[in-house]
Parts: C-alpha cells; sequence; structure tokens
C-alpha cells in the first residue's frame, strides 16, 4: 500500500466554482501533513499546512481526519491560476516527507 | 537571495554513461534532500545529507547511486551505469538547519535526465 494516496483527477472545473479532493495516508504516527502545488514541469511548492483543526488561506482550506487517515484541500472562487497539481504531503519523522502522485487540476475560462 | 540551484537542468546520457548531478542549497541551509520523479508519479524520497555527512539514504538504489555533500561545494548526485529506467526528473531541496520540522523544503528546478 502506498504511504500516500491521491485522486489523480483531473478535475476540470469552470472559474469561480468551488473544487475538493482527499488524500489518505497509511501511517497512523505520521506527524504533520502538507498539501504543495506543482505546475507543469516545474518544482514542488508548499501551498499551505494542515492543521488538526482545520485551516483557511485565502480561497484555501485544508482540512485534517486523523481518525479516517486522510486530508482534504478545498478551493472557493476557482481561478485560471489554480490550474496545477496538488500534491498531498505527510511527515513521517522530522525530516522525510512522503510525497502523493498529485490530483490534477484545470480550471477553465 | 539565490534560490535552490540545479544543474544540468537536462541531461542525457546513453546508457551505461554516468550522470552526476549538482545542487547548490539555498544561503544558509544546510540540510539537501534528493527526490526522485517519475511520469505520474509521485516524488520519491532518495536520500537525506549534511555537510559531509549521510543522515538517510533509505531511499537510494542498492547500486550505481551514490550522493554527497561535501564541505565545500555542491550537493553531487551520482548515477554510474545508467539504464533507461532512470530516466526521471530529480529534485533537490534544501532547508535551513532546524530541518524540515514546518514541511517547508524549498525545492530546485530540478534536472531531467533522459537516458537513450
Amino acid at each position: 500500500r502506498k504511504e500516500v494516496e491521491q485522486d489523480p483527477g483531473p478535475f476540470n472545473v469552470p472559474e469561480g466554482a468551488t473544487v475538493a479532493f482527499n488524500c489518505t495516508y497509511s501511517n497512523s504516527a505520521s506527524q504533520s501533513f502538507f498539501w504543495y502545488r506543482q505546475d507543469c514541469r516545474k518544482e514542488p511548492k508548499l501551498l499551505m499546512s494542515v492543521y488538526s483543526s482545520g485551516n483557511e488561506d485565502g480561497r484555501f482550506t485544508a482540512q485534517l481526519n486523523r481518525a479516517s487517515q486522510y486530508i482534504s484541500l478545498l478551493i472557493r472562487d476557482s481561478k485560471l491560476s489554480d490550474s496545477a497539481t496538488y500534491l498531498c504531503v505527510v511527515n513521517m519523522n522530522d525530516y522525510k516527507l512522503s510525497f502523493g502522485a498529485g490530483t490534477t487540476v484545470t480550471v477553465r475560462a | 537571495n539565490a534560490g535552490v540551484m540545479q544543474n544540468p537542468r537536462h541531461l542525457v546520457r546513453r546508457r551505461g554513461q554516468e550522470a552526476r548531478l549538482r545542487c547548490s542549497p539555498m544561503k544558509g541551509h544546510s540540510h539537501v534532500y534528493w527526490y526522485r520523479q517519475l511520469p505520474e508519479e509521485g516524488l520519491k524520497f532518495m536520500v537525506y545529507l549534511q555537510k559531509e555527512n549521510i543522515i538517510d539514504e533509505s531511499g537510494m538504489p542498492k547500486e550505481r547511486f551514490s550522493a554527497e555533500f561535501p564541505k565545500e561545494g555542491p550537493s553531487i548526485l551520482r548515477i554510474q551505469q545508467v539504464v533507461r529506467g532512470d530516466s526521471a526528473a530529480y529534485f533537490c531541496a534544501s532547508s535551513p538547519p532546524e530541518g524540515s520540522n514546518t514541511g517547508e523544503l524549498f525545492f530546485g528546478e530540478g534536472s531531467r535526465l533522459t537516458v537513450l
């Protein structure tokens, strides 16, 4: 079983729509969680951390469910610039990050 | 303030040749990580280094792959006798001395290796 699993998508949504997707992780001892964004053939960049109580950063909302071992990301009022691959990332110890394969989101005009 | 610098950006090798990928971390960062990304797959951890020390190489294939981060100069990922399956994007990332506890790794633009 993969350490981090994501629905690859693609999620094709119109501008202004809301899109949400999850990822699951296998190691119940995982300590911290993040969403990274990767544009086509570019380097990944941290989008936001995911806290147990859930957190927002502008139009982005992240949730963590430790009992079910899943993490979610919701994007409100989608912009064309939100088109990217979103990587679910789990911190197994104090330095090793495990990356999901990514969920591709395409926002169309 | 330069970010993580990787070179070459693109490298083409024939089977059996050697590939050397270089990574200079961000200024002030002393921790370097190498990840490999195959098409349609996630980034896979390969190795974690600090200056002159390999901390964790559990993701490195046992043969043909080696990494170093010398006292002076960039970190090097070396692949000997490359095979077609080594074709991938190799990303280097760095973090400050406190490590990646915050989850933020700063990635270079990657080195794309193509083995013919």
